[in-house]
C-alpha cells in the first residue's frame, strides 16, 4: 500500500542553523501539507500545497518557512534560522484531491534544536 | 475561523467494552468533512474514520462508528469490542471543503485495560 515517507526521522540542529525536511508524498496526490506537533500539544497546520503554488498558510508560517516541490516527488519544508521554539514533530501529509479528501500522514520528523 | 473542542482529555475503559469518544466544532460553513486520527506512541498519525458533512448517514469502519449530529455540530467516535492496540490519543479534526487544512482537537488519550 502507498504511503508517504519522511526523511530524516529525528535532527538535532542548533539555534540559527538552517534545516530542510523532507517527504516523498503518495504518486498520484495532488494535495501537499506540513503540520506540527509540540511535544504534549495538538497538531497544528503550517502549509498547504497546491499546483506548485501554497494554497494556505497559517500565521505559524512566518518568513522563516517556506516549501518546495523541486521534482515531480519530493515536498521539502526548509526552516532557515532555527530557533529553540521550533523543536517540534514535523509532519508531512498528502491527499488526492478531486477523487477523495483524506490526508494521508507520513511518520514524522522529530526536529530538536539546541 | 474553525474551531475542534474535545472535552475529554484522558479516558479509560475495559478490553472488550465500548467507549465514545467526543468531540464539538465551530464553523459556519454548510459544506464540510470530519475526520478521526488515532495516535499511538510512535506518533504515527494514523485515519481511523471519516465523514462528509452533507451525508446524514453516519460513517462505520469495522469497529469504529461515529454519531453526526450537524444541528449540533457534534461529531462522537464510537470504539465497540475495544482492544489492548487502541490505546492511543484521538484527534478530532475538521476540513473545509476546499481541502486547504485540517483543524485539529486537543486530543483525548485513552487507554484500554486488560
Amino acid at each position: 500500500e502507498p504511503e508517504v515517507t519522511q526523511t530524516p526521522s529525528h535532527q538535532v540542529t542548533q539555534m540559527g542553523q538552517e534545516v530542510i525536511l523532507r517527504c516523498v508524498p503518495i504518486s498520484n496526490h495532488l494535495y501537499f501539507y506540513w503540520y506540527r506537533q509540540i511535544l504534549g500539544q495538538k497538531v497544528e497546520f503550517l502549509v498547504s500545497f497546491y499546483n506548485n503554488e501554497i494554497s494556505e498558510k497559517s500565521e505559524i508560517f512566518d518568513d522563516q518557512f517556506s516549501v518546495e516541490r523541486p521534482d515531480g516527488s519530493n515536498f521539502t519544508l526548509k526552516i532557515r534560522s532555527t530557533k529553540l521554539e521550533d523543536s517540534a514533530m514535523y509532519f508531512c501529509a498528502s491527499g488526492p484531491g478531486t477523487a477523495s479528501y483524506e490526508q494521508y500522514f507520513g511518520p514524522g520528523t522529530r526536529l530538536t534544536v539546541t | 475561523a474553525q474551531t475542534v473542542t474535545q472535552s475529554q482529555p484522558e479516558m479509560s475503559v475495559q478490553e472488550a467494552e465500548t467507549v465514545t469518544l467526543s468531540c464539538t466544532y465551530d464553523t459556519s460553513e454548510s459544506n464540510y468533512y470530519l475526520f478521526w486520527y488515532k495516535q499511538p506512541p510512535s506518533r504515527q498519525m494514523i485515519l481511523v474514520i471519516r465523514q462528509e458533512a452533507y451525508k446524514q448517514q453516519n460513517a462505520t469502519e469495522n469497529r469504529f462508528s461515529v454519531n453526526f449530529q450537524k444541528a449540533a455540530k457534534s461529531f462522537s467516535l464510537k470504539i465497540s469490542d475495544s482492544q489492548l492496540g487502541d490505546t492511543a490519543m484521538y484527534f478530532c479534526a475538521f476540513m473545509k471543503h476546499d481541502l486547504t487544512r485540517l483543524t485539529f482537537g486537543e486530543g483525548t488519550q485513552l487507554t484500554v485495560n486488560p
